[in-house]
């Protein structure tokens, strides 16, 4: 796949597992995000790396742990997590023009992993 | 923060038929409006956008609506087709971040 592509597609972990999601984007874009999908709500917003600097983090627990090495690869470490955590994790990536510019840019999805906390 | 509100939360239409869905939002600072489609399994992908400065927007059988003083955006697909069976989502925002709506299942009977 080309675009933004994430790994793993599929993961079940118990309570107290480590896992890492990551996400890779191949679209030169300076600016990478973390979505949680739970069936029936709205796609939320977790974490927002813009030039590789985290930007925004919508009081996430802690127990997610975000990591975005350079402006292709972002990651999101797990530990403990429960059951309520179980969604698609979907990656998005876009192009930050800054201030200067007049309005947003596209954002651009993964195909999510597939996250079962048991 | 942006709060986007997406009606109706299913929908059924006959195909050829035109299918019609609904979004408001509350943020005015809000500039830019795309909407999604995710089929079954799939990732979201844009199928149309449109921005402040903007009234509609269409791409073959696909146009969106803005209206900046009431606050609301609409998608309209026109002669509907089986493959638009799918999970439609709008969206609001400004800079980079975006506040989505919590989708609308369109199933398309032959």
């Amino acid at each position: 796949e080309t675009g933004v592509t994430q790994t793993p597609r599929h993961l079940v972990m118990g309570m107290t597992n480590k896992k890492s999601l990551k996400c890779e984007q191949h679209l030169g874009h300076n600016a990478m995000y973390w979505y949680k999908q739970s069936a029936k709500k709205p796609l939320e917003l977790m974490f927002v790396y813009s030039l590789e600097e985290r930007v925004e983090n919508n009081s996430v627990p802690s127990r997610f742990s975000p990591e975005c090495p350079n402006s292709s690869h972002l990651f999101l470490h797990l530990h403990t997590l429960q059951p309520e955590d179980s969604a698609l994790y979907l990656c998005a990536s876009s192009q930050d023009r800054g201030e200067r510019a007049s309005g947003q840019e596209t954002q651009y999805f993964g195909p999510g992993t597939r996250l079962l906390v048991l | 923060g942006e709060n986007v509100e997406q009606h109706p939360s299913t929908l059924s239409v006959q195909e050829g038929d035109s299918a019609v869905i609904k979004c408001t939002y509350s943020d005015s600072a809000s500039n830019y409006f795309p909407w999604y489609k995710q089929e079954l399994g799939k990732r979201p992908q844009l199928i149309i956008d449109i921005r402040s400065n903007v009234g509609e927007k269409k791409d073959q059988r696909i146009a969106v609506t803005l209206n900046k003083t009431a606050k609301h955006f609409s998608l309209h697909i026109t002669e509907t087709q089986p493959e638009d069976s799918a999970v439609y989502f709008c969206a609001g925002g400004r800079d980079y971040k975006l506040s989505f709506g919590a989708g609308t299942t369109v199933t398309v009977r032959a």
